[in-house]
């Protein structure tokens, strides 16, 4: 049973556009969410993370957005930028333990 | 301040064959957690390690298991390997506590034939 969906494997934006990426979960004892970003031969990079008590956390061109009613995050990237090009996990937690939840990841491809 | 540092970066073993993975966390970070990557799976929890001691663990089979060390520097060991074993293992390290970021090291790219 996944508990992490992104339910869309790839994405592909023209550079300084608005990238959306978007995440839902089942699992209502999540309280931490976090994203990571990941290029091939790498680890996951840290990128943002939100708490369940917060419905937006910003971070320069990164702001992720919760909705808990709808169990339901998004990342937004503006303006998106070729570098940004990478796979990207959406990843929970839940209270108390520090084993990460993620999704399968999706592929940005920003386009110069 | 050094990253998480996993060895070996590459590995190729045999069917039957043991296998013994290290990760060194970031200097200060108690809690070091293995997770397995592959294309069909995405990223799964193997285990957690705190202090010494296993927290949590994943969904996996007795073949896999770990341990750490007192300077906090653990090991994972997948024995009896079968080819489904074949993934890109990754380690990651944070500070105690709920919510606490976790740093990822490069990982160990481990192919069983």
């Amino acid at each position: 049973d996944q508990q992490v969906k992104q339910n869309s494997p790839s994405l592909s934006v023209q550079e300084g556009r608005i990238s959306i990426l978007n995440c839902d979960y089942t699992n209502s004892m999540f309280d931490y969410f976090l994203w990571y970003k990941k290029y091939p031969a790498e680890g996951p990079t840290f990128l943002i993370s939100i708490s369940s008590i917060k419905d937006k956390n910003e971070d320069g061109r990164f702001t992720v957005f919760l909705n808990k009613s709808a169990k339901h995050l998004s990342l937004h990237i503006v303006p998106s930028q070729p570098g940004d090009s990478a796979v990207y996990f959406c990843a929970a937690i839940q209270g108390g333990s520090e084993k990460l939840v993620f999704g399968k990841g999706m592929k940005l491809t920003v386009n110069p | 301040k050094a990253g998480v540092t996993q060895t070996p970066r590459y590995l190729i073993k045999t069917r039957g064959q043991q296998v013994t993975l290290s990760c060194s966390p970031i200097s200060g970070h108690r809690s070091v957690s293995w997770y397995q990557q592959t294309p069909g799976q995405g990223l799964q929890f193997l285990f957690e390690y705190f202090s010494e001691t296993q927290r949590n663990k994943g969904n996996f089979p007795g073949r896999f298991s770990g341990r750490q060390f007192s300077n906090s520097r653990s090991e994972m060991n997948v024995s009896t390997l079968e080819l489904g074993d074949s993934a890109l293992y990754l380690c990651a390290s944070s500070l105690e506590g709920t919510g606490s970021r976790a740093f990822f090291g490069q990982g160990t790219r481990l192919t069983v034939v």
